[in-house]
C-alpha cells in the first residue's frame, strides 16, 4: 500500500499526558498537512509543511501543539498536557501541488 | 475567510433512488473544489477536483458539477455501498494551501 499511513490508529491517554502521532506521506509528495476532525464535523486545518519547512499554522494550533517534519519525509504531531477537548480524529494528508490524499487518521481519546 | 455549507446534513435513500447533495461556498478566488467520501472511522477518500464553473466530473454512479457559488454531487441509482459521509472542501487563493471543509452530508442507502 503506497498511501498515507498514520501511527498509532488509536490512542487513549489521561488528561495532562503528552502524546505524539506519526504520519508517513506518499513518497513523492513534498507537501504534508495536519487536520483535526471532531464527531459530525468536517476536518479543520491545523498546519502545513512544504518539504521540511512549516509554512502555515492555524489559530487552532495552540502552544501545546507542535509539529515537525525534520527531513522532509515523515512528520510528527505532539500534543503536550492533553485536555479533554483535544479528543478528536487527527488526520494527515499529503500532496503534490494539487489534490490532498488523506491517511486513515489517529483517534485520540483523552480521559 | 472561506466558508462551505453542505446540505442536507443527512439523506436516507432507497436503493436506486437518485438524489443530489449541495455544497455552497464563498471563497476569495477559487483554486479548486474537492469532493471526498468518508466511511466511519476512516480518513476521507478523494473523489473529484473541480476548478472552474461549468466543469463536470463523473465516476461510476457519482457526478460532480460546479457553478460560481455551489457544487452538486449527483448520485444516480445508488447502492447500499454508496452509504457514507460526503465532504466538500474548497481551496481559496488567499487561504494558502489549506482546505476548508463543510460539515458533510451523511448518506444512507437502504436495500
Amino acid at each position: 500500500d503506497t498511501g498515507v499511513s498514520q501511527d498509532p490508529r488509536h490512542k487513549i491517554t489521561k488528561r495532562g499526558q503528552n502524546v505524539t502521532f506519526r504520519c508517513d506521506p506518499i513518497s513523492e509528495h513534498n507537501r504534508l498537512y495536519w487536520y483535526r476532525q471532531t464527531l459530525g464535523q468536517g476536518p479543520e486545518f491545523l498546519t502545513y509543511f512544504q518539504n521540511e519547512a512549516q509554512l502555515e499554522k492555524s489559530r487552532l494550533l495552540s502552544d501545546r501543539f507542535s509539529a515537525e517534519r525534520p527531513k522532509g519525509s515523515f512528520s510528527t504531531l505532539e500534543i503536550q498536557r492533553t485536555e479533554q477537548g483535544d479528543s478528536a480524529m487527527y488526520l494527515c494528508a499529503s500532496s503534490l501541488p494539487d489534490t490532498q490524499y488523506f491517511g486513515p487518521g489517529t483517534r485520540l481519546t483523552v480521559l | 475567510e472561506d466558508q462551505v455549507t453542505q446540505s442536507p446534513e443527512a439523506l436516507r435513500l432507497q436503493e436506486g433512488e437518485s438524489s443530489s447533495l449541495n455544497c455552497s461556498y464563498t471563497v476569495s478566488g477559487l483554486r479548486g473544489l474537492f469532493w471526498y467520501r468518508q466511511d466511519p472511522g476512516k480518513g476521507p477518500e478523494f473523489l473529484f477536483t473541480l476548478y472552474s464553473a461549468g466543469e463536470e466530473k463523473e465516476k461510476e454512479r457519482l457526478k460532480a458539477t460546479l457553478t460560481k457559488k455551489e457544487s452538486f454531487l449527483h448520485i444516480t441509482a445508488p447502492k447500499p455501498e454508496d452509504s457514507a459521509t460526503y465532504l466538500c472542501a474548497v481551496q481559496g487563493r488567499a487561504a494558502g494551501n489549506k482546505l476548508t471543509f463543510g460539515g458533510g452530508t451523511r448518506v444512507l442507502v437502504k436495500p
